[in-house]
C-alpha cells in the first residue's frame, strides 16, 4: 500500500500567520493528492483536489502545490475557523490512503 | 440540496455484523461513486472502499477482505456498507462520501455526517 506521511504532526499558530503543512508519498503519485479539513465531531471537508485545485466555496487563502511525491498545503493569514486537523489523501492507487493528519491549534 | 444521509448509530456485540446505509439526494445517484471511510476514536481517517452505483463494481482495501460488502439500491438512491465478524477495534465513525464517476482523481466532495458503530460485549 502507498504510505503517506505528513509533517508536522501538530503545530501552534496565531491568527494571521502563514502555515504550511507537507505531505509525502512513498511512491510517485503524480497529482493524485487531495487535502481535507476536519473539525471535532464533524465530517471531513474537501479543500484541495488534484494537488492544486481549490474546491468550490473554499476560501482563496488555502492553496495546494506539488507533484510526484512531495506536496504542500498552505494557509495564508490563518483565520479562527481554520483551527482544525488537516489530512492529505492519495488517490493514485487503491487503497486510497490518508496521511496521519496535522493538527493546527491556537498559540 | 446535495446531501448524503446516513443511518443511525449502532451498538453490536463482537462477532456480529452491521449494515450502514447512505441515502443520496439532490443529485443523480448513478453519476457518482460512493466511498466509505472510517475513523476510530481519536484516530485518523481510514479509507475502506468504494462502489460504482451505476455498474455495481466495488473495490476495497485488502485489510477488509472477506468482511466488507458494499452494495447499492438505485431505486432508493442508497448505498450500503456491511461489515461482518465485528471486533472491538471496528468501533468507529463510518462515513460515506461521493466522488464524480469517470473522474479518476476520486476526490470526495460531499460527505455524510457519519454513523457511529460501537462494538462491545
Amino acid at each position: 500500500d502507498m504510505q503517506m506521511t505528513q509533517s508536522p504532526s501538530s503545530l501552534s499558530a496565531s491568527v494571521g500567520d502563514r502555515v504550511t503543512i507537507t505531505c509525502r508519498a512513498s511512491q510517485n503519485i503524480n497529482k493524485y493528492l487531495n487535502w481535507f479539513q476536519q473539525k471535532p465531531g464533524k465530517a471531513p471537508k474537501l479543500l484541495i483536489y488534484a494537488a492544486s485545485n481549490l474546491q468550490s466555496g473554499v476560501p482563496s487563502r488555502f492553496s495546494g502545490s506539488g507533484s510526484g511525491t512531495d506536496f504542500a498545503l498552505t494557509i495564508i493569514s490563518l483565520q479562527p475557523e481554520d483551527f482544525a486537523t488537516y489530512y492529505c489523501q492519495q488517490t493514485y492507487s487503491s487503497p486510497f490512503t490518508f496521511g496521519p493528519g496535522t493538527r493546527v491549534d491556537i498559540k | 440540496q446535495v446531501q448524503m444521509v446516513q443511518s443511525e448509530a449502532e451498538v453490536k456485540k463482537p462477532g456480529a455484523s452491521v449494515k450502514v446505509s447512505c441515502k443520496a439526494s439532490g443529485y443523480t445517484f448513478t453519476d457518482y461513486y460512493v466511498h466509505w471511510v472510517r475513523q476510530a476514536p481519536g484516530q485518523g481517517l481510514e479509507w475502506m472502499g468504494w462502489i460504482n452505483p451505476n455498474s455495481d463494481y466495488t473495490d476495497h482495501a485488502q485489510k477488509f477482505q472477506g468482511r466488507v460488502t458494499m452494495t447499492r439500491d438505485t431505486s432508493i438512491s442508497t448505498a450500503f456498507m456491511e461489515l461482518s465478524r465485528l471486533r472491538s477495534d471496528d468501533t468507529a465513525v463510518y462515513y460515506c462520501a461521493r466522488s464524480k464517476s469517470g473522474n479518476y482523481y476520486y476526490y470526495m466532495d460531499v460527505w455524510g455526517k457519519g454513523t457511529t458503530v460501537t462494538v462491545s460485549s
